[in-house]
């Protein structure tokens, strides 16, 4: 396992419609976050999991998403009757708690487009 | 709320012209400054974390520094594949680990 893997890399779908995003982290990686990015900007926090618990959720996440992470491992981001305004690259990261402010690694990130 | 701004927007040298990315930030508690390279259609790749006032990291022709108010980039002898964004991003003491980004830089090397 080299890196944070997300998939897919590319969604294109109809307004209206649902996905759902996967993150898989870095094996031994007990925290993982998913954030968003518009285009020049930076990413925006939206979520973290420590384990399987979700401890922070943004006030830019709507009741529209909704996040999990069964069992501490792989992670999925679900976003319900998709608008325009989602349209971003959301991307995963992870680090690894109980030792001293891990970095985040980011994964290459899944590109939406709401048409 | 921490913040953070990144200066300039966007930088344009020639190969071999040295020059400094500046990110200031206001936080409550910093644990740790962080500086990523992000390609177009790519995620951040990590570069640095710097966790104090006066601390340096280097790595290749990248040598990142951190006062109690900004830290810079420096990028010495640049080439053209050093192009890509940079982001400065903080994490605070009561941030729950997470990560608030500035903009960002985009630099330019022309051969």
């Amino acid at each position: 396992d080299t890196g944070v893997s997300q998939d897919p890399r590319h969604k294109i779908t109809k307004r209206g419609q649902n996905v759902t995003f996967r993150c898989d982290p870095i094996s031994e990686h007990n925290r993982l976050y998913w954030y968003r990015q518009t285009l020049g900007q930076g990413p925006e926090f939206l979520t973290y999991f420590q384990n399987e618990a979700q401890l922070e959720k943004s006030r830019l996440l709507s009741d529209r998403f909704s996040a999990e992470r069964p069992k501490g491992s792989f992670s999925t981001l679900e976003i319900q009757r998709t608008e325009q305004g989602d349209s971003a690259m959301y991307l995963c990261a992870s680090g690894q708690a109980f030792i001293q402010d891990t970095e985040a690694f980011f994964g290459q990130g899944t590109r939406l487009t709401v048409v | 709320e921490d913040q953070v701004t990144q200066s300039p927007e966007a930088l344009r040298l020639q190969e071999g012209e040295s020059s400094s990315l500046n990110c200031s930030y206001t936080v409550s508690g910093l644990r740790g400054l962080f500086w990523y390279r992000q390609d177009p259609g790519k995620g951040p790749e990590f570069l640095f974390t710097l966790y104090s006032a006066g601390e340096e990291k280097e790595k290749e022709r990248l040598k990142a520094t951190l006062t109690k108010k900004e830290s810079f980039l420096h990028i010495t002898a640049p080439k053209p594949e050093d192009s890509a964004t940079y982001l400065c991003a903080v994490r605070s003491g009561g941030s729950n680990y997470k990560l608030t980004f500035g903009k960002g830089t985009l630099l330019t090397v022309n051969p």
